[in-house]
């Protein structure tokens, strides 16, 4: 079952603005991990934000996460052609069951 | 080089002829998967393993099976295959819970 849904769908902005995808989940989680697609090719991590955390820094890349609203957002600053992309975010639950459940995704899409 | 290899990238088959995908990885991570990447439907898990000799179904197993007889492969079988999976499919591993996934380059089945 996903877990993690993703919010917009999609998002289309202009180089040099800043773009904020949201994420639901449902149960009680160990961690969220944000994971970026270019069109058809692998998954490629890019952070991971542990349940008694609530933000998180990578370069600029800014996580959040409310594990009272069940929610998480991933916030790109200074877009740049190149973060075109899609973003899933996706949970590993609290119990110590081991499989990693993705959301939908969202499509970023940064114009030059 | 850090890597999960998936073969074949693309394939093309008939309804009915049994086909396997392979998946290697070169970390000697203990978890490794099977998700399906539809459109609007995002990742869906098929078959996951915790170490060699134990695997467990996913969310969509029906139609597919997996063996896992060493750590490093975890290839993907279809016995049967029919039109409903076509889809991309990707192979990841991982250390464990709470750890990041790491994910092959995919591989585009088309079923006619």
């Amino acid at each position: 079952s996903q877990q993690g849904e993703e919010d917009p769908q999609a998002l289309s902005i202009q180089e040099g603005e800043n773009a904020t995808m949201n994420c639901s989940y449902k149960t009680s989680i160990n961690n969220l991990q944000w994971y970026r697609q270019n069109s058809g090719r692998g998954l490629v991590h890019l952070i991971l934000i542990r349940s008694n955390e609530r933000e998180k820094h990578s370069g600029r890349l800014r996580v959040t996460l409310d594990t009272s609203k069940k929610s998480s957002s991933l916030l790109i600053t200074a877009s740049r052609a190149a973060d075109t992309a899609s973003y899933f975010c996706a949970t590993d639950a609290a119990s110590g069951y081991s499989t990693l459940t993705f959301g939908k995704g969202t499509m970023l899409l940064v114009s030059p | 080089e850090a890597q999960v290899t998936q073969n074949p990238r693309y394939l093309i088959t008939v309804t009915g002829k049994k086909l396997t995908v392979t998946c290697s990885q070169n970390m000697n991570h203990e978890y490794m998967s099977w998700y399906r990447q539809d459109p609007g439907l995002g990742l869906r898990q098929i078959y996951y393993s915790m170490n060699v000799e134990v695997t467990d179904k996913g969310d969509v197993p029906e139609g597919y099976k997996v063996s896992r007889k060493e750590k490093r492969n975890f290839p993907l079988i279809l016995e049967s295959p029919s039109p409903n999976q076509t889809s991309l499919y990707f192979c990841a591993s991982r250390w464990g819970h709470g750890t990041e996934a790491f994910f092959g380059q995919g591989t585009r089945l088309t079923v006619v």
